[in-house]
């Protein structure tokens, strides 16, 4: 199993450029998650996916929006890049029936200039 | 509202000595609880978890955690320490609010061990 996958790992965008963040899961979880991480402020949740279906607001929304394509896949789009976007962005899934501990792709390092 | 805390920035200790990593949280309910463990430019992974039963939890790399109802604690423990524990540690709790979809993490504790 390759658990939680998550591309491109490293991107580079200019301010008001768009682009779309992909994940993909094989675990079966039904909920997906997007996470932030900045120095000092540890990981604030953007997205998440209760299940196929749903998506609902994080800690930290404005200037994204998500897909839950399908069970396995939940993507980030940035419709108009910022600086204040540049940061580390995982993308997490969890079993919110039985288990509930989350599993963490590689990450994103995203850099807008 | 609920959260997490952890009250240290960074932990040193000296290889081959115990450590301790603390968490301190405030939840409606009763708590579910959780360690993460992330190295370097890698992605968070699950050290162990408290749901339920014995206070005492084993997870993985001998990692262990002490569940404290009267206390409201969850402080993450190694008898022995290695330089390869050298990480950011996250504890976190299940958010009940939001139907336990949502986990709320830690600001983490950066773990030096030093050969």
């Amino acid at each position: 199993n390759a658990g939680v996958t998550q591309t491109p790992k490293f991107q580079v965008l200019k301010t008001g450029q768009s682009m779309t963040l992909q994940c993909a899961q094989d675990m079966n979880h039904n909920s997906m998650y997007w996470y932030r991480q900045d120095p000092g402020m540890g990981l604030r949740l953007i997205y998440y996916s209760a299940s196929e279906g749903t998506t609902d607001k994080g800690e930290v929304p404005n200037g994204y929006n998500v897909s839950r394509l399908n069970k396995r896949e939940f993507s980030l789009r940035l419709e108009s890049a910022a600086p204040s976007q540049t940061s580390v962005y995982f993308c997490a899934s969890s079993d919110n029936l039985s288990s509930y501990e989350q599993y963490f792709g590689p990450g994103t390092r995203l850099t807008v200039t | 509202a609920q959260s997490v805390a952890q009250p240290e920035d960074q932990v040193n200790v000296a290889e081959g000595n115990p450590l301790t990593v603390k968490c301190t949280y405030s939840v409606s309910g009763n708590p579910y609880l959780f360690w993460y463990v992330q190295y370097p430019n890698r992605g968070l992974q699950f050290l162990l978890k408290y749901i339920t039963g014995d206070n005492l939890v084993k997870g993985s790399y001998g990692f262990e955690a002490e569940f404290n109802k009267s206390q409201t604690s969850f402080h993450l423990k190694k008898p022995s320490a290695l330089v390869s524990d050298s990480a950011l540690y996250f504890c976190a709790v299940r958010d009940s609010y939001t139907g336990g979809f949502k986990t709320i993490f830690g600001a983490g504790t950066r773990l030096f061990v030093k050969a």
